[in-house]
């Protein structure tokens, strides 16, 4: 079972930003979060990931609260093809632990 | 690009056919997967390849089976298939087991009549 909560959809307006929740309060000392999206009719797509302190790259920027329990995705300036399933992840990064997706969020970003 | 390609994109097949669905990468990863999506239900990891050799099968049933000749191509094998298998069947590599980015293929969606 996944180990995370998401909201099940979302709307952003074009141009804004999008800000995707994702709790995790199970979550333990050695998992990472991991986020990736889905676009319709293609494969799952690597955005971020990070252990504990916030991260950011050219596709998004991760926030982890301090203890842990929450992570906030955040697209700065979203465009029509952000419209996709995001999903929120922890896993260990060990050979034996594999990535569990859930149903993730999906967002519509609205012209 | 994601540099995973599969093979072949739509496939229709009855229950007594024989198939085969192909992935293949260039991108130098050691680890191959096989992931099934069904309608409203979440991404299944089905098996798992680590240097050709199978790590994982997430109890699957026998009608699917996998093989994995080299590094850069995974096969899914299938035969008496049932229409609750349709689904789409995704392939992802990665440069080892533990990495947390996996580059996901484009898919093959299945139909089985």
């Amino acid at each position: 079972d996944a180990k995370t909560t998401q909201p099940t959809s979302m709307d952003c307006a074009e141009g804004r930003a999008a800000n995707l929740p994702c709790n995790h309060s199970t979550i333990s000392g050695n998992e990472y979060v991991y986020w990736y999206r889905q676009i319709h009719s293609q494969g799952p797509q690597y955005i971020i990931h990070g252990l504990k302190n916030n991260e950011t790259n050219e596709m998004a920027s991760l926030i982890i609260t301090e203890d842990r329990k929450s992570s906030t995705l955040i697209l700065p300036h979203a465009t029509l093809r952000d419209t996709a399933v995001y999903y929120c992840i922890v896993r260990v990064a060990d050979r034996d632990d594999k990535i569990i997706f859930g149903k993730g969020t999906r967002l519509h970003i609205l012209p | 690009e994601t540099g995973v390609t599969q093979t072949p994109r739509h496939l229709v097949m009855g229950m007594t056919n024989k198939k085969s669905l192909k992935c293949e990468q260039h991108l130098g990863h050691n680890a191959m997967y096989w992931y099934k999506q069904s309608a409203k239900k979440p991404l299944e990891l089905m098996f798992v390849y680590n240097f050709k050799e199978q790590t994982e099968n997430n109890s699957v049933p026998s009608r699917f089976s996998p093989e994995c000749p080299n590094s850069s191509h995974l096969f899914l094998h299938l035969h008496t298939l049932q229409p609750e298998d349709s689904a789409l069947y995704l392939c992802a590599s990665s440069k080892r087991l533990i990495d947390y980015e996996q580059y996901f293929g484009p898919g093959t969606r299945l139909t089985v009549t």
